[in-house]
């Protein structure tokens, strides 16, 4: 069973600045099947990232998707009070689905 | 655009079973392969709890230890959860997905789009 461990649990960043998030696995995962989301207060997840790199439909060039094998990272470039969220990585394999336990980001 | 949409009773007795429909509307029911629902206590983070194919091909995440079961019915573009012998650990927001395929039906897995969620609480 694949474990998905973020780090850290929470960031507070300011407004302009970067967030680096990470998303360990506990063992070497293809980066196919990595998927980023994003989660608003009351809000349903929302895909940011899937494939590890690839931005999903509308989701801003200030959200890059990297990462390969165990280690992968979702960094957040000139943040804005809307980034406000947790983030969640998420595994797909086996026939199961594995999420993170998130990462809370707030910017203020 | 597709759209999902999570119903239910809000409130089910412990021990009781949890039943929730997800209504597809926006697109072809039987153009996507997988369904799936995820669910999230309260302040916790998403758990998932189980996939359907299209050709009733079911696949449950283990730690519900076979108290889940997902259905669905192409005729009326829905598809079903049910999570048997509910405690108060099962109140939680219960979301409705779409695992994501190519057009052959390959599983790339993530899950888009998400319906809003629906609450749930196991109480007496």
């Amino acid at each position: 069973e694949i474990v998905l461990t973020q780090s850290p649990g929470t960031l507070s960043v300011s407004p302009g600045e970067r967030a680096t998030l990470s998303c360990r696995a506990s063992q070497s995962i293809s980066s196919t099947y990595l998927a980023w989301y994003q989660q608003g207060p009351g809000q349903a997840p929302r895909l940011l990232i899937h494939g590890s790199s690839s931005r999903a439909t509308g989701v801003p060039d200030r959200f890059t998707g990297r990462g390969s094998g165990t280690d992968f990272t979702l960094n957040i470039n000139g943040l804005e009070p809307e980034d406000s969220a947790v983030y969640y990585c998420q595994h797909y394999g086996d026939s199961r689905w594995t999420f993170g336990q998130g990462t809370k980001v707030e910017v203020k | 655009q597709l759209q999902l949409q999570e119903s239910g009773p809000g409130r089910v007795w412990p021990s009781e079973t949890l039943h929730l429909t997800c209504s597809v509307s926006g697109g072809s029911f039987s153009s996507s392969y997988y369904w799936g629902w995820v669910r999230q206590a309260p302040g916790e983070g998403l758990e998932w709890l189980g996939s359907i194919h299209y050709a009733g091909y079911t696949y449950y995440n283990p730690s519900l230890k076979g108290r889940v079961s997902i259905s669905m019915d192409p005729s009326k573009n829905q598809f079903s959860l049910q999570l048997t012998s509910v405690t108060a650990a099962d109140t939680a927001v219960y979301y409705c997905a779409r695992p994501e395929t190519d057009g052959n039906g390959y599983l790339f897995g993530y899950f888009d789009p998400w319906g809003r969620g629906t609450l749930v609480v196991v109480s007496s």
